[in-house]
């Protein structure tokens, strides 16, 4: 049950896109389509944004985007907004009624 | 609207228990199974638990196995955990959050309750 690999942090200037990469297992995100994402602002309940690798809910801007190759997932947000600024978590089914998240990404907005 | 209220948090010392529960409210509870997540002070999310929409089916990350139970009262529409021999990793938020589509992630989330383990 190892924490799936994200970078500590990324950034990006308004208008400009970035991508962050979650990096697992062919026993995580590799096995399944079934790796989700999170926006996470401190103090607030985390927000589903993307779920089944490239699935957004109803209301979630289509600025978010995911994708998957091999191990390794990917949330793409394009046109930054000052509210995109916040942390994110890729989360995967990884078999046996389990679940793991990444270590997380916080998104500067410069 | 789905609401998950979390309650029960609190400091307590090493070794000690707690319960922590949850609210639901807005949904047909027994249809879905629910989640138990944490957030150490400065660090990411950590799925902690679950538990079937049936309540037959109960799996913990293997850091809590034999110290947490999850479970589930239908008729009040409420999730607990119960939290044992705690530590001083123990020490987070705990949030619940609703299963969506069978185990693959959670639309709705509370606020989450602090749990502070510490002497």
């Amino acid at each position: 049950q190892s924490a799936l690999t994200q970078p500590r942090s990324v950034s990006g200037s308004p208008g400009q896109s970035v991508i962050i990469s979650c990096t697992g297992t062919s026993s995580d995100v590799g096995g399944y389509n079934y790796v989700s994402w999170y926006q996470h602002h401190p103090g607030r309940a985390p927000k589903l944004m993307i779920y089944n690798v490239n699935n957004r809910p109803s209301g979630v801007p289509d600025r978010f985007s995911g994708s998957k190759s091999g191990n390794t997932a990917s949330l793409t947000i394009s046109g930054l907004q000052t509210e995109d600024e916040a942390d994110y978590y890729c989360c995967s089914h990884a078999g046996s009624f389990t679940l793991v998240f990444g270590g997380g990404t916080k998104l500067t907005v410069l | 609207q789905v609401q998950l209220v979390e309650s029960g948090g609190g400091v307590v010392q090493p070794g000690t228990s707690l319960r922590l529960s949850c609210a639901a409210s807005g949904f047909s509870f027994t249809n879905y199974g629910m989640h138990w997540v944490r957030q150490a002070p400065g660090k990411g999310l950590e799925w902690v638990a679950v538990i079937s929409n049936d309540g037959n089916r109960q799996n913990y990350i293997d850091s809590v196995k034999g110290r947490f139970t999850i479970s589930r009262d239908v008729s009040n529409n409420i999730l607990y955990l119960q939290m044992n021999s705690l530590r001083a990793e123990d020490s987070a938020i705990y949030y619940c959050a609703k299963d969506w589509h069978y185990m693959t992630d959670f639309d709705y989330w509370g606020q989450g309750t602090p749990v502070t383990v510490s002497s």
